[in-house]
């Protein structure tokens, strides 16, 4: 089986430039998750998806984030404009349903911003 | 809010013996307490799951023990090897509604050949 695709690995902008990251997430699982990991700390939920419906948005920067999974498979999550502070590895996740109780990560885009 | 309190940063040990890391929680008891490995450049891997109402789970060399009174998880590698080198992340699923995972800082164990 497949695990979490993510793309690109490493991005490097500067500040105040946009950048996007996409996710994959496991073949028939219906709920998939954005985590930022900024170094030295665990993951931080940013959005979570069911399908193609936003179930909890609540810790994601809403002026400067978004992120859409308009089919239900893929997603993807915008930073726009970037801040020093966004510098993290931005980690994917999926689950087979909402109170699935295992999460499955992708490898994480390591953002740097300049 | 919830938070999650893994007060070890850093644990080195030697190869063979058993490791513990700990995991405390504030607030609310959680529906169940997770573990998750975290190698450098990775995602994190689930481990282990522990509910409310159990107080002891195991899987091979692992376990996680969970202490309602305490408000505290313990997890155990028996054995432990220089493979077992990671970041150890203990994730807090309140239920009720919420379907957030709430993870700790993690804790980096370097176990020496």
């Amino acid at each position: 089986e497949a695990g979490v695709a993510q793309s690109p690995r490493y991005k490097i902008i500067e500040k105040r430039q946009s950048v996007a990251f996409w996710c994959n997430p496991i073949s028939g699982h219906a709920t998939l998750y954005w985590y930022q990991q900024i170094l030295g700390q665990g993951p931080k939920l940013l959005i979570q998806f069911q399908n193609n419906g936003v179930v909890d948005d609540s810790q994601l920067p809403k002026d400067r984030f978004s992120a859409e999974r308009l089919k239900g498979v893929d997603s993807t999550l915008k930073i726009q404009p970037a801040k020093l502070e966004d510098s993290a590895v931005y980690l994917c996740a999926s689950s087979l349903d909402l109170a699935e109780e295992t999460q499955y990560f992708g490898p994480g885009t390591r953002l740097l911003v300049l | 809010s919830q938070k999650i309190e893994q007060n070890s940063e850093a644990l080195n040990i030697q190869e063979g013996k058993t490791a513990t890391l700990t995991c405390n929680y504030t607030n609310y008891s959680p529906a169940y307490l997770q573990w998750y490995r975290q190698d450098p450049g990775r995602g994190p891997v689930f481990l282990l799951l522990i509910r409310e109402n159990e107080k002891e789970k195991r899987k091979e060399r692992l376990k996680v023990t969970f202490d309602t009174t305490l408000k505290q998880s313990l997890f155990h590698i028996t054995a432990s090897q220089p493979a077992d080198s990671a970041t150890y992340l203990c994730a807090s699923y309140s239920g009720a509604g919420s379907y957030q995972l709430t993870f700790g800082k993690g804790t980096k164990l370097s176990v020496i050949p």
